[in-house]
């Protein structure tokens, strides 16, 4: 059982927009700590999309963008294209267990 | 470009001690964090533990009392043991740092370790 929670799985067609939820508590997310995403591409290792709750590290498209609120994050995807398909997670820092904890992780599949 | 590259046995069996070694080119390991992160065949992203540069370590404490992280400034190499291990273990290991925002920002390629006599 993950510290954070994420929907197991979200799917949409090319073009369209997705969003994927993450919501943790008052002793992560709500105690106003950053919420972090990854990408995660079949095979691949994690790669940083969204860090700071909304800011995108270089080079990664303004397609992709996070929003925060209270106990709970967002990760919203516009324009779905088909390499967009793989496993997304939610991070944030925990004050309970000290350390930085992750989401379930949810899987898009691009229809 | 920071670069990470894990290295390790691949097999451990029951009951030893997995050891992996994350070597960092293309920049400093001083002044930042480094975690170890695994994920199981299929599954998600766990945290092992972390350290800075200059060895001050925190672990999960789910693993605590198997884990030891350190740190080699002079070689860029960032270490991992985890004694006792059991089938449990057998997972992807990734080393990564953390940077923006004090987000992972760079992660290694990932070394399979399976435990199995």
């Amino acid at each position: 059982q993950s510290v954070l929670t994420q929907p197991p799985s979200v799917s949409g067609a090319p073009g369209q927009r997705v969003t994927i939820s993450c919501t943790g508590s008052n002793s992560n997310i709500g105690a106003g700590y950053d919420v972090h995403w990854y990408q995660q591409l079949p095979g691949t290792a994690p790669k940083l999309l969204i860090y700071g709750s909304f800011n995108r590290p270089s080079g990664v498209p303004d397609r992709f963008s996070g929003s925060k609120s209270g106990t709970s994050a967002s990760l919203a995807i516009t324009g779905l294209q088909a390499e967009d398909e793989g496993d997304y997670y939610c991070q944030s820092y925990d004050s309970r267990l000290s350390g930085p904890v992750f989401g379930g992780g949810t899987k898009l599949t691009v229809l | 470009q920071v670069q990470l590259q894990e290295s390790g046995p691949g097999l451990v069996k029951p009951s030893e001690t997995l050891s992996l070694t994350c070597t960092v080119s293309g920049g400093s390991i001083s002044n930042h964090y480094w975690n170890w992160i695994r994920q199981p065949p299929g599954k998600g992203l766990e945290y092992i533990g972390d350290i800075y540069y200059s060895g001050s370590t925190n672990y999960n404490p789910s693993l605590k009392s198997r884990v030891t992280i350190s740190v080699d400034t002079s070689k860029n190499q960032v270490s991992l043991k985890l004694t006792s291990v059991t089938a449990a273990d057998t997972a992807v290991y990734y080393c990564a740092r953390v940077g923006l925002g004090s987000s992972l920002d760079y992660w290694g390629q990932g070394s399979l370790v399976t435990v199995s006599s």
